[in-house]
């Protein structure tokens, strides 16, 4: 049974700190998602990420995919109010047919 | 373009009973996954339909069972509620594309009593 796990669980960090999330998983995949989600919302993506090496980013954002590590990791950049959220990891086992989640990661940034 | 449309918003029930959420895919989606996410943790899969039928399913009872019509618009019937089925349900579409991205929807609160 795939397992996913992130940490930290919560992390609470000032504005303009740079900061790590990571995520393990259990079983060879080579498609992992990234996505927040705001209170009471849904799920936004942020990233996909393909293939083994791969690195993508989006303003304060960096998230890449070891896949031989069984890790990807979210990097934040000089982090800023805005980007307080839930952070959640996804792997996918089986081409789009199965997404399994980490437990989340609930970020706060203070000012 | 339209996204991932879901309905109701919120909905509460009473134990034992049944529910039925809709969800309506994204414009030119064809595959319609379910989630579960109880408070606090991350969405757990239900089970994903395409044309029309129940191609995977997760770790979840007989009660959960669901429709996909011609449309790719999708039903999430539960039967016999329990308390523990209270949970933001979420609806994922997505279509033949190389990266398999799935598209959430806003989600059904429903809380059972």
């Amino acid at each position: 049974e795939l397992k996913v796990e992130q940490n930290p669980l919560f992390l609470s960090m000032q504005e303009g700190k740079n900061y790590t999330i990571y995520c393990n998983y259990s079983t060879t995949s080579d498609r992992l998602y990234w996505y927040r989600q705001d209170p009471g919302k849904s799920l936004e993506s942020l990233f996909v990420l393909l293939s083994n090496g791969a690195v993508k980013q989006e303003g304060r954002l960096m998230a890449s995919l070891d896949t031989k590590a069984r890790l990807s990791t979210l990097h934040i950049t000089a982090a800023v109010h805005d980007l307080s959220a839930t952070y959640f990891c996804a792997v996918d086992m089986r081409a789009g047919n199965m997404l399994t989640f980490g437990g989340g990661t609930r970020l706060m940034v203070k000012p | 373009d339209a996204g991932v449309t879901q309905s109701p918003t919120h909905l509460i029930k009473t134990r034992g009973q049944q529910v039925t959420l809709r969800c309506s895919p994204k414009s030119g989606h064809d595959t319609v996954s379910w989630y579960q996410q109880a408070l606090g943790q991350g969405p757990q899969f239900i089970f994903q339909y395409y044309e029309e039928e129940e191609r995977q399913r997760g770790n979840f009872p007989d009660r959960f069972s669901g429709h996909q019509f011609p449309n790719y618009s999708s039903e999430l019937n539960v039967n016999a509620l329990l308390l523990g089925d209270s949970a933001l349900y979420l609806c994922a579409s997505r279509g033949p594309t190389k990266n398999y991205e799935q598209y959430f929807g806003p989600g059904t609160r429903l809380t059972v009593t």
